[in-house]
């Protein structure tokens, strides 16, 4: 089945350690999301793919990158990670189409900070 | 811009009762409007969406809803309520231009009590 996968499904890392999340699509969708999910929250963009261009959203710290080497794969990489940077981390990708708009969503990545 | 409001961040119904979440929307064009269910622990995933056609649109589990212009609503039904269908359940919409972004709502915590 098509699917978006995100590995690992839980990491620790500690205050302060540069830590990788990577995700993997094979939708071979051409828009590809992170986004950062706070407990009890909705989930927050923190960038999107389209195609190769990189689009940042203006609130979101310079200490979160990404790295998108082909179509299939995209990585978030938190450079210095606080103790707020706890949260589950979700991937989505879609289809930029005129009758479609959905986005399908990894089972996200829950990153604990110690 | 647009903007999703969802009444009620949790709601409580009786197994076999009516599920009704609320969601309206503002948006400065025809929007796609979709329901999102989260399981604990998971990333989200499509119920249903709305985007031409049809304005009353079923999704998967036995949910539906209903896509109402002159109201900017788009509440989500469930006729009969089963233990499973606890989760918590975002509104999102979309504009309907390339790399479409979705702006979620708060989010409705839906507990099924027996």
């Amino acid at each position: 089945d098509a699917m978006v996968i995100q590995n690992p499904r839980y990491q620790v890392t500690q205050f302060g350690k540069p830590v990788t999340l990577s995700c993997s699509q094979t939708l071979n969708h051409n828009v590809m999301y992170w986004y950062q999910q706070k407990s009890s929250q909705a989930p927050k963009l923190l960038f999107h793919y389209y195609d190769k261009d990189f689009n940042n959203e203006a609130d979101t710290p310079d200490n979160f990158q990404s790295r998108r080497p082909n179509t299939s794969f995209c990585f978030l990489d938190i450079r210095s990670p606080g103790l707020g940077d706890a949260a589950m981390y979700l991937c989505a990708t879609s289809r930029d189409s005129p009758s479609s708009g959905e986005q399908y969503f990894g089972p996200g990545t829950r990153l604990t900070v110690t | 811009a647009q903007s999703v409001t969802q009444l009620g961040s949790h709601v409580s119904v009786s197994e076999g009762a009516l599920v009704l979440l609320r969601c309206n929307y503002s948006s400065s064009v025809p929007p796609y409007l979709f329901w999102y269910v989260q399981y604990p622990n998971q990333g989200l995933q499509l119920l249903l969406k709305y985007t031409t056609g049809a304005t009353l649109v079923k999704g998967i589990n036995g949910f539906e809803a209903e896509f109402k212009k002159s109201e900017t609503s788009f509440h989500l039904t469930k006729p009969s309520a089963h233990m499973s269908d606890a989760a918590e359940y975002f509104c999102a919409v979309t504009g309907r231009g390339s790399a479409r972004q979705l702006t979620f709502g708060s989010g409705t915590q839906l507990t099924v009590l027996p």
